[in-house]
């Protein structure tokens, strides 16, 4: 079984919808990862948790949130999608600083 | 501010070809450097963590060395399923990766 575990793999939504991404891992890592993917922009870090209480803002932050259930669990919300949020996102944990990544989930903002 | 740049961005080999990918850094405090694999519509996969200058790391055709500047992922004698994306990435005392852009391997047989 895959240790970082993302749903859905794909959605198509519709501009202005609300919509969460989940995001599971079974390694027992305190630390968990949201990025964004785009063709020639790399992998840009939306939000991370080093613990349960802990939540931080990346780089591009603006127009998502991030909820940590339980020390599995990382959810991240885009509260009002729109179209240039059209991107594949990637979850990732760690204990240190390397980090495992899921298989990703792929949205189109229409 | 936190850098990581790779070359070249796109790589063509014969199979059999051996070639190096680079990956220079400048980071503050340097607590590591991390190369993965990514195939196409999949998550990066870890391959190695370099910790210090002169360290090497090997796994089947894939050797990664690090100096203070830069990184370097030796493929030895590739074959067509080594292509991919390879990522570096560095991460400095505040826990964060800083990815580079890739490169892509196309290895033909």
């Amino acid at each position: 079984d895959a240790d970082v575990t993302q749903t859905p793999r794909n959605r198509i939504t519709k501009t202005g919808k609300r919509i969460m991404l989940e995001c599971s891992q079974t390694k027992g890592h305190d630390r968990m990862y949201w990025y964004r993917q785009d063709p020639g922009l790399g992998l840009r870090l939306i939000y991370y948790s080093f613990d349960v209480k802990d939540i931080n803002k990346g780089e591009i932050s603006d127009g998502y949130s991030v909820s940590r259930q339980a020390q599995a669990k990382f959810s991240l919300s885009l509260e009002s999608a729109i179209p240039n949020q059209t991107a594949l996102y990637f979850c990732a944990s760690g204990a240190q600083e390397t980090q495992y990544f899921g298989p990703g989930t792929r949205l189109l903002v229409l | 501010e936190d850098q990581v740049t790779q070359s070249p961005e796109a790589l063509r080999l014969q199979e059999g070809e051996s070639s190096s990918l680079n990956c220079s850094y400048t980071v503050s405090g340097l607590r590591g450097l991390f190369w993965y694999r990514q195939d196409p519509g999949k998550g990066p996969e870890f391959l190695f963590t370099l910790y210090s200058a002169g360290e090497e790391k090997e796994k089947e055709r894939l050797k990664a060395t690090l100096t203070k500047k830069e990184s370097f992922l030796h493929i030895t004698a590739p074959k067509p399923e080594d292509s991919a994306t390879y990522l570096c990435a560095s991460s400095s005392n505040t826990g964060k990766l800083i990815f580079g852009q890739g490169t892509t391997l196309q290895v033909k047989p």
